[in-house]
């Protein structure tokens, strides 16, 4: 069983459609996080939740909004599409807050 | 605030060459230290890890030791596989807990 999985793992769009990725972590962790990785490979954290409640919000357009249903899961939705926001998006999960995390396999984001 | 700052990029070797690469951080405090490896098309495994001062971590032949004097958690391997080409991420987990910090990854490739 993957710990972290992320869906979809790729996502074409076009620029102002919406679209939601989703995350869930069957490792039993009270933190989940989201981070943004540009095409330079540098790692952005964007948020983190810890028991369903949000946690870190870093400066990160309003567009982006973060949703937990429950600890397990922590879905990312963005509304207005840019072409900015094309990036792979990554998942993770950590016992605790700033401790080891385990990352899903991202997802790639490519607006058009 | 906390940050990571590793050595700049790609690093280019041949096979069974010896492998450092550096990484400093700024801290308040004692926070833990990792190392994530990112393989082409993959999300990021945790390499190894050190939660406090001349701790040192390994793992499949690497190494790095939490050097509080230096402010320094430097990776090193004495022989590189062409299976070793990924990017390295050096992370700080912050004291207070509240999230993981990346330095900028540093692309290693191991020519046969």
């Amino acid at each position: 069983d993957t710990a972290v999985s992320q869906t979809p793992k790729y996502l074409v769009t076009q620029m102002g459609n919406d679209k939601s990725i989703k995350c869930e972590q069957n490792l039993g962790h009270d933190t989940m996080y989201w981070y943004k990785q540009d095409s330079k490979k540098f790692l952005k954290i964007m948020f983190s939740y810890n028991n369903k409640e949000l946690i870190i919000n870093e400066t990160v357009p309003n567009r982006f909004s973060p949703k937990s249903p429950d600890k397990a899961h922590l879905n990312l939705h963005i509304n207005s599409l840019e072409l900015g926001d094309s990036a792979v998006y990554f998942c993770a999960s950590s016992q605790d807050l700033g401790r080891m995390a385990f990352f899903g396999q991202g997802t790639r984001l490519t607006v058009v | 605030g906390d940050s990571v700052t590793q050595m700049e990029g790609p690093v280019t070797l041949s096979e069974e060459a010896f492998l450092t690469i550096n990484c400093t951080y700024t801290a308040t405090g004692y926070p833990s230290l990792f190392w994530y490896v990112q393989y082409p098309g993959e999300g990021l495994q945790l390499l190894l890890k050190a939660t406090k001062a001349d701790d040192k971590g390994s793992n499949k032949g690497f190494e790095a030791t939490y050097r509080k004097e230096t402010t320094s958690f430097h990776l090193e391997k004495g022989s590189v596989q062409v299976s070793d080409s990924a990017v390295y991420f050096c992370a700080l987990g912050e004291t207070s807990g509240s999230r993981l910090t990346f330095g900028e990854g540093t692309q290693l490739t191991v020519n046969p």
